[in-house]
């Protein structure tokens, strides 16, 4: 059972335009979400992050939004450009004391310049 | 900024062997480290948990004999593939938190593991 979703395998955004990258959760215990970026034959790096108290974090190009509610969540970049080509992965913790993160299956985003 | 290193990077064994992957915080102190495994175009899968100085807490459906981590101290975990074979292979990612601070976790930069 997925607890962390991304629908979208793949996007393709032009240079300078905004790339959404969507992401749904399932588990209501989780209180902390994660958005990574990966290169191939790297480790993840980590981008952004939202507390569940929180709707909103922005951080330079990069926002995400969080809809408790709707159990959603996503990631805004803009402008995009060619070096934000890469896989996306939106990942969640628990509340447990090891702050375990669930990751989600990633959306590949190709910005064209 | 934190850094986590992971070694090898790549290996490649026959089948039957045992490999050992280390996962290292180079600047602090991980009492808790993870260790994840990617299969081509797939999500990273959490396996286990590693805690400093205690067993390590696997998920559902990871074989502990056939998985061993040894977290001996708060800059070390290690994952040993035992007698790997060909479906072994994948890539291994390991993560750590500081235990000192808010931060999300780091990642090292991952084993690429092919069994012939």
């Amino acid at each position: 059972d997925q607890q962390v979703k991304q629908n979208s395998p793949s996007l393709s955004v032009q240079e300078g335009r905004i790339s959404i990258l969507n992401c749904d959760y399932t588990n209501s215990m989780f209180d902390y979400f994660l958005w990574y970026k990966k290169y191939p034959a790297e480790g993840p790096t980590f981008l952004i992050s939202i507390s569940s108290i929180k709707d909103k974090n922005e951080d330079g190009r990069f926002t995400v939004f969080l809809n408790k509610s709707a159990k959603h969540l996503s990631l805004h970049i803009v402008p995009s450009q060619p070096g934000d080509s890469a896989v996306y992965f939106c990942a969640a913790r628990q509340k447990t004391s090891y702050d375990k993160v669930i990751f989600g299956p990633g959306t590949s985003l190709s910005v064209i310049p | 900024g934190a850094v986590v290193s992971q070694h090898p990077s790549w290996v490649i064994c026959k089948s039957g062997t045992s490999v050992k992957i280390e996962c290292r915080s180079l600047d602090f102190q991980a009492t808790t480290m993870f260790w994840y495994r990617q299969f081509p175009k797939q999500s990273l899968m959490l396996m286990a948990t590693s805690n400093e100085g205690s067993k390590a807490t696997y998920e559902q459906g990871v074989e502990k004999d056939k998985f061993l981590i040894n977290h001996a101290s708060l800059t070390l975990s290690t994952l040993t593939v035992t007698s790997a074979h060909p479906e072994d292979s994948s890539f291994y990612i390991c993560s750590a938190r500081d235990a000192l601070s808010n931060q999300p976790q780091h990642f090292g930069d991952g084993t690429r593991l092919s069994i012939l």
